[in-house]
């Protein structure tokens, strides 16, 4: 079965500082990677993906993540973090379980931002 | 107006009370999902939706109930409340050919005492 980790539980950066946020998945195959992020009092919202191909992928409001497969790993970065990025942000697989496709989803890491 | 909208935001209930939680979605799409969040647990999936006669058990489905009124409504239920099912519930919708990007509505924060 799939799983997903994030070792970190709560990050603090300054404003304008650089971000990267880590995750490790288990999955037997090719994996399709996400990353979601929960502002506060809203629900989860898509910031990027990796289905295949180039292994560095663009998401939105300036977000990038890198897909490693030698490390398992699929970090995500900001290189200049705003107080409007402080929410909590997920990592998340997708495969198909044998009856349906399926998202698991890590336990999250909230971001700080100071000013 | 929201895509993906649930009532109530926040609900107060007792314990052995039957509350029923609403989902409803703009985005036409075919799934329907209902997760339940909890600090340093992440999301876990109970119940998902490929239509409305298609209706499937997720990992944590013990204690609720669904059900499919039309394509575009999906609810969730607890029969009898208990303390443990105190957390924040979300809905979320995908279209059939891209069953990993979800989107998700506010969430139902519920608290059973």
């Amino acid at each position: 079965a799939q799983s997903v980790t994030q070792p970190d539980i709560h990050i603090t950066v300054s404003e304008g500082a650089s971000l990267e946020l880590r995750c490790n998945y288990s999955y037997g195959a090719t994996p399709y990677l996400f990353w979601y992020v929960q502002s506060p009092g809203q629900g989860l919202q898509l910031l990027l993906k990796y289905f295949s191909g180039d292994t560095l992928v663009q998401g939105i409001k300036g977000f990038e993540a890198e897909f490693k497969r030698s490390q398992s790993s699929f970090n995500l970065r900001k290189p200049s973090v705003h107080w409007s990025d402080a929410a909590e942000y997920f990592c998340a697989v997708g495969a198909y379980t044998g009856t349906a496709s399926k998202l698991t989803f890590g336990t999250g890491t909230r971001l700080q931002v100071t000013l | 107006d929201a895509d993906v909208t649930q009532t109530p935001r926040n609900r107060i209930t007792k314990t052995g009370k039957r509350i029923m939680l609403e989902c409803s979605q703009t985005k036409g799409h075919d799934r329907m999902y209902w997760y339940r969040q909890d600090p340093g647990l992440g999301l876990r999936l109970i119940y998902y939706s490929f239509d409305v006669k298609d209706i499937n058990k997720g990992e944590i489905s013990d204690g609720y109930s669904v059900s499919r009124q039309a394509q575009a409504k999906f609810s969730l239920s607890l029969e009898s409340a208990i303390p443990n099912q105190t957390a924040l519930y979300f809905c979320a919708t995908s279209d059939w050919d891209r069953p990993y990007e979800q989107y998700f509505g506010p969430g139902t924060r519920l608290t059973v005492t």
